[in-house]
């Protein structure tokens, strides 16, 4: 069974600190990897996806892959009270299907 | 901006009801799928289908059933509805690459 695990958290954070969500797989052939948020209540939405290894910056958001530990993270720099939300992480397996984590529910504290 | 739209915000339903939810996207993707969200267990594809009169059994298709029978619209049905399919359903699309997926508004569903 093709696996993501995150910590479902909830992760509290300061307002202005960095978020760090962190999701490993089992797959060792999956290709894409995908972060969505979701705020509560609402469907998800995508924010960032990353194919190689290293860092991908977009914004206040880094995705960082590491195949060989299997592995991939979201950095979120100068945390708003906005980022509060559950982040999924999504990846594409070997049978080039979608695969979710549960989620790690990010609240960030004035 | 892509649209993905569902049937209904939220239902109520009787065990033993056929149930039908309906998706509908304007952005002419290829790929729709059908998933189910419950606390704890993330998403759970249903159903997905990669092109029109085409279906595919996801990861937990039993009790499920699903229809396209044009582009844009695919309906998932659940022949007789039971308490343990009480749920959040989310309805996604996506172009050929199914990657970026574009998630409809959700139907929250209560079975009686």
């Amino acid at each position: 069974q093709k696996e993501v695990e995150q910590n479902s958290g909830p992760l509290s954070v300061p307002e202005g600190a960095i978020a760090s969500l962190n999701c490993t797989y089992s797959d060792r052939g999956s290709q894409s990897f995908f972060w969505y948020r979701q705020y509560s209540g609402k469907s998800p939405e995508l924010i960032m996806f990353i194919y190689s290894n290293g860092d991908k910056e977009d914004g206040r958001f880094t995705a960082q892959l590491n195949k060989a530990s299997q592995y991939v993270s979201l950095l979120i720099r100068d945390s708003q009270p906005s980022d509060s939300a559950t982040y999924l992480c999504a990846v594409k397996g070997s049978n080039y299907q979608l695969i979710w984590g549960a989620g790690t529910k990010l609240i960030i504290k004035p | 901006d892509v649209k993905v739209t569902q049937s209904s915000r939220y239902l109520v339903k009787r065990t033993g009801e056929k149930v039908f939810l309906e998706c509908v996207q304007d952005m002419d993707h290829e790929n729709m799928f059908w998933y189910r969200q419950d606390p704890g267990l993330g998403l759970r594809l249903i159903y997905f289908s990669y092109d029109v009169k085409m279906k595919e059994k996801g990861d937990i298709p039993e009790g499920y059933s699903v229809s396209r029978e044009k582009k844009e619209r695919f309906s998932l049905i659940l022949e007789s509805a039971s308490t343990n399919q009480t749920s959040m359903y989310l309805c996604a699309s996506s172009e050929a690459n199914p990657e970026t997926q574009y998630f409809g508004p959700g139907t929250r569903l209560l079975v009686l």
